[in-house]
Formats: structure tokens, sequence, C-alpha cells
């Protein structure tokens, strides 16, 4: 089955710097990897996501690694600001479960001033 | 920007009582999820939906819980007899198309006395 976990639970960065949160994997079928913010009180929120044909994907002020090799993702944040203090979940699926997505634990990132 | 929405906010229900949350997910999306989140932990698959049957759900889906698409904006999860242990953070989502990001809604805390 998948399992899909988190390396650090808590981040601590100062505004302005980047942050960088990981995540690792376990099926080396899953084949989209989707990052979402949840901040508190609120669903999680759509941050961005790849697909397994791609190693990097770039978004407004976020970038997404993936390494199939070792089943690893990164979610990279730049210039982290005071509302980007949240929890980040990753997330996996593969084809063959549909869309059935396989949350990590999270990591609870924050942001000091 | 259209957005999922869940009712009620906030749920509380006496242990074997049948409970209904609802959502209503965005309008030109097909498939449709619940996911449920016990405090502390990750959040788990449960259910998903397209062309009005199940595509695929987790084993905590079992024969209390149903979903059921009454009309065509709303998206019910049913638990038929609840039980302590049903105490969670129920999330809907939707998706256009199955290749395409969930997106999801701020979810219905349910509280089972």
């Amino acid at each position: 089955g998948e399992s899909v976990g988190l390396h650090l639970p808590t981040l601590s960065v100062q505004e302005g710097d980047n942050s960088i949160i990981n995540c690792a994997y376990s099926n080396s079928a899953s084949d989209y990897f989707i990052w979402y913010k949840q901040e508190s009180g609120k669903g999680p929120q759509f941050i961005i996501d790849i697909r397994s044909n791609m190693d990097k994907r770039q978004g407004q002020r976020v970038t997404v690694l993936l390494n199939k090799t070792v089943k690893h993702l990164s979610l990279q944040i730049a210039a982290t600001q005071p509302g980007d203090s949240a929890v980040y979940f990753c997330a996996a699926s593969n084809n063959n479960a549909g869309n059935m997505l396989t949350f990590g634990g999270g990591t609870r990132l924050m942001v000091k001033p | 920007e259209p957005e999922v929405t869940q009712t009620p906010s906030h749920q509380v229900t006496q242990m074997g009582q049948e409970v209904i949350l609802r959502c209503v997910p965005i309008s030109n999306h097909l498939y449709f999820y619940w996911y449920r989140q016990i405090l502390g932990q990750k959040v788990e698959f449960l259910v998903s939906f397209y062309n009005n049957e199940i595509s695929e759900k987790s084993e905590i889906f079992d024969d209390q819980f149903s979903v059921e698409r009454p009309d065509g904006s709303n998206f019910t999860l049913k638990i038929r007899s609840t039980k302590l242990e049903d105490s969670a953070m129920y999330f809907c989502a939707s998706s256009p198309d199955s290749n395409q990001p969930q997106h999801f809604g701020d979810g219905t805390r349910l509280s089972i006395l």
C-alpha cells in the first residue's frame, strides 16, 4: 500500500527566507503528487501538483521537486511571508487506485517576523 | 473563485443516530470525494464518486456509510448509526476530471456524544 510521510513536524523560518518542506512516499507506482496548505479552521488548499513524468514544477513563489529514485518530493517557498504560516500536506495517488489521495502527516510552517 | 461548500460547519450528534453531511461541489466538476481527519491524525480517503456511482472506497467506508448526489448540485455523506470513533473533520472535495487537482471544502466537524 501507499504511505506518505513527512520528515519534520514543525519548521520555523524567518520572514523573507526560503522554506523547504520535505515528503517521502513508499509506493513506487505513485504517479501524481500534490501539495496542500491548511490554515486553522479551513480545508486543504491546493498549492501545486506534479506528475511522475516531471522532476520539477514551478508556480508563483513555490517550486515542487520530485525525485522518483529515492521517492522524495519537496516544496520550496521563496521569500516566505507571515501569510505562509500553516500546515502543509503532501499527498500522492496513482492511476490504478483511481483518484484516491494518500496524505502525509503534515508539517507546520511558522514564519517569524 | 469557485469553492466547495460544506454544511453544517459543526454537527453534534448522539451515538447511534444518523447524520447527513452536505456538500456543494464546484459546479463544473464531475468527480466528488469525501475524506476525514481525526484530530491529530492524517487526512484519510473515504470514497470517490463519479457518474452517479462510487468509483473507489477505502476500508473505512463500511456499510454504515453511504453517499448520494440527490440533485445536480449536492453531494451528501450519510453515516447511518454513528459511533464515538466517527468523530472527526469530514472534508468534501471535487475535481473537474480524474487528472486534475482536488479542491476541498472547509469541512464539517462531527462530534459524536
